[in-house]
């Protein structure tokens, strides 16, 4: 069965101050794996995907990194309007489909 | 408008109460999807729909009804639910195929009193 876990489950940052999330997976033959950031009472909102060890993608403040076992997320220096919920969610070579397994989220506020 | 919507954004019901939630997509998209999300759990796959056929049923109660008329709408009906199914449920869409990333809508939050 896949599985993904994400850590930490909280995260308060200083404005400015940069981290890293983490998304940890088990599936049988990665296809893709997904982030996305989701706001209070809204839906989830598509960030990133990557299909291979070794890949990077950046979009503003995130950077977004790909190995065997691991994805991270990583935020430079960031900004109230950062805070949200970051999920993770991976989807399989062989009979996966387009089914999504998704993590339970980072929950990530950033302070002024 | 663009992007996934759905309707109605706020639904209380009783048990013997019978609704209805709306989804559409405006992106040109032939798959939708039916989540479940509950509080300090991870997002649960309902149903899978590709070119308007059911391609993923995952273990869905009977109580939960799907119907998908065109690659545009979704609906997923409602009977005889229980307190537990309170939840927020989100639709999505993407292109067919398992490389594509999926779009949600805002989400209809449920109560079930």
């Amino acid at each position: 069965e896949d599985q993904v876990t994400q850590s930490p489950e909280a995260l308060r940052l200083q404005e400015g101050e940069s981290s890293s999330l983490n998304c940890s997976y088990t599936v049988s033959g990665l296809r893709g794996l997904f982030w996305y950031r989701q706001d209070p009472g809204k839906g989830p909102e598509f960030l990133f995907t990557l299909y291979s060890a070794g890949e990077e993608k950046e979009k503003e403040r995130l950077k977004a990194t790909l190995t065997k076992k691991e994805s991270f997320l990583h935020i430079t220096a960031p900004k109230p309007e950062d805070s949200a919920t970051y999920l993770c969610a991976v989807t399989r070579l062989t009979g996966g489909g387009n089914k999504l397994t998704f993590g339970t989220g980072t929950q990530l506020k950033v302070e002024l | 408008e663009t992007g996934v919507t759905q309707t109605p954004r706020h639904l209380v019901m009783g048990m013997t109460n019978k609704k209805s939630l709306k989804c559409e997509q405006h992106l040109g998209h032939n798959a939708m999807y039916w989540y479940k999300q509950s509080a300090k759990k991870p997002l649960e796959l309902m149903f899978v729909y590709n070119f308007k056929e059911q391609t993923e049923n995952n273990s869905v109660p009977s109580r939960f009804s799907p119907e998908c008329p065109n690659s545009s709408h979704l609906f997923l009906h409602l009977h005889t639910l229980q307190p537990e199914d309170s939840a927020l449920y989100l639709c999505a869409s993407s292109q067919e195929g398992d490389v594509y990333e999926q779009y949600f809508g805002p989400g209809t939050r449920l109560t079930v009193t």
